[in-house]
């Protein structure tokens, strides 16, 4: 069956910290996978892309890891600001161009 | 200043009303979508269009219409018959050649039906 599932549901961290929310997918055959933030109130905004061949991808003060045996994704934010509030989507489009979305992370940054 | 664009942000309903949300851009995408999204769920597919004139029933495309007359606008009308209108509904767009082709999403139409 075609799931995405992330974990945690919601996380709360301080300022200045460093996080990684999980993404685990069941998806096949697959092409890519994308993690996105949607900011309360807001549509998703891509942050990184990844194939089947990527392992890491950066942008800016956000890492993306790809483990394409296991079938596991991860997103490392590193020196959180406020700003970073905002939930995390992870979505995983198969070679048929079929998208199945996470239901998201919830991040909650505290000053 | 190129982007997609969704009006109104917020918009409230009579049970029994049908109700049409607007989804524009500027893009030159040929492929657009429309999803739902409720709290603690993933986005899901109600229909998407790849071409002028033509578009297809996603996941959950009962109680919803859409139209594709033009290249830039993509309406979607919530029917009467829709038994769960109220949700947050966000239109896509994107490219339709290549795989790393990314959806670019609008800020979202807040629906609540009383």
């Amino acid at each position: 069956k075609n799931q995405v599932e992330q974990s945690p549901q919601s996380l709360i961290i301080l300022e200045g910290k460093n996080c990684t929310l999980q993404c685990n997918y069941t998806v096949s055959p697959f092409s890519n996978l994308r993690w996105y933030k949607q900011d309360t109130g807001r549509g998703p905004v891509s942050l990184t892309i990844m194939t089947f061949s990527e392992n890491t991808k950066s942008n800016g003060r956000y890492t993306a890891t790809l483990d394409a045996d296991t079938k596991q994704s991860s997103l490392h934010i590193t020196a959180s600001q406020l700003s970073d509030s905002a939930s995390y989507i992870c979505v995983v489009r198969r070679r048929d161009d079929k998208i199945i979305f996470g239901k998201g992370t919830r991040l909650h940054i505290l000053p | 200043d190129g982007g997609i664009t969704q009006s109104p942000k917020y918009l409230f309903r009579k049970e029994g009303q049908n109700v049409t949300l607007s989804c524009e851009q500027n893009l030159n995408h040929d492929a657009m979508y429309w999803y739902r999204q409720d709290p603690g769920q993933g986005l899901r597919l109600i229909y998407y269009s790849q071409i002028v004139n033509d578009f297809q029933k996603g996941d959950i495309a009962e109680g919803y219409s859409v139209s594709r007359e033009k290249k830039e606008s993509f309406p979607l009308t919530v029917t009467s018959a829709q038994k769960n209108p109220t949700a947050f509904y966000l239109c896509a767009s994107s490219l339709t050649s290549g795989r790393s082709y990314e959806q670019y999403f609008g800020p979202g139409t807040r629906l609540t039906v009383t």
